[in-house]
């Protein structure tokens, strides 16, 4: 067990609609990441929050969003689903947003239909 | 940019046999390197880092992994692999500003003979 929490463990929702992932860090940890693994792009790093504020973003998609909150757990937002979307979603979080161990949550499995 | 390759998509080790993993990766700076374990339907765990000093790198359940900055490599390494060790494997540098984006490579499936 990583520390990290990832809700819910299993998303099933038609296209065009949608979802929020939520994400609770490790208990001290200020930086959260997100990453998408799929079966034809593998694991891609979508956005990082550090301490409330946006760090860096990757292949992330416009119709996604993510932030973090003040008690620093963090939720991504998907909206016009599309079936391609479907995939495990990662969060992770580390100390601080730097060259730091990243701890992986066990992800959330979105079925897009 | 940075990339990260897993030239082996599947390997399969008789229980008991040394194992390993090959990657190799392309960055222009320093590279901050990491080996990932991910076994069925669970996230991913950290088997071992290299982020400088001693290119022989130790990390959990047995494993090691060789930074070779001349062949632009970081290989995993087991000498005897245990049934437990089936699962996929990631190799990942560490990039951006801070170091703070993981590129992942496209993993290596291990499958353990009894």
């Amino acid at each position: 067990d990583s520390g990290v929490t990832q809700t819910p463990k299993h998303l099933i929702t038609a296209t065009g609609q949608r979802v929020t992932l939520r994400c609770s860090p490790r208990s001290g940890d200020l930086s959260v990441y997100w990453y998408q693994q799929s079966l034809d792009q593998g694991l891609q790093f979508l956005i990082q929050y550090y301490n409330g504020e946006e760090r860096a973003k990757g292949n992330i998609l416009e119709r996604f969003s993510a932030q973090q909150f003040p008690d620093l757990h963090s939720e991504l937002n998907l909206s016009s689903l599309e079936l391609g979307d479907s995939a495990l979603y990662f969060c992770a979080s580390s100390v601080t947003g730097g060259y730091n161990e990243q701890f992986f949550g066990p992800g959330t499995r979105l079925t897009v239909l | 940019a940075q990339s990260v390759t897993q030239p082996d998509i599947h390997i399969t080790v008789s229980e008991g046999a040394s194992l390993e993993l090959r990657c190799n990766y392309s960055y222009g700076a320093t590279p901050y390197l990491f080996w990932y374990v991910q076994s069925p339907g669970q996230g991913l765990q950290l088997l071992l880092k290299y982020f400088s000093g001693d290119t022989l790198v130790q990390g959990i359940k047995g494993f090691e992994a060789e930074f070779k900055r001349s062949q632009s490599s970081f290989n995993l390494r087991k000498p005897s692999v245990h049934w437990s060790d089936a699962a996929e494997y990631f190799c990942a540098v560490g990039a951006g500003a801070a170091g703070n984006k993981l590129t992942f490579g496209g993993g290596t499936r291990v499958l353990v003979k009894p």
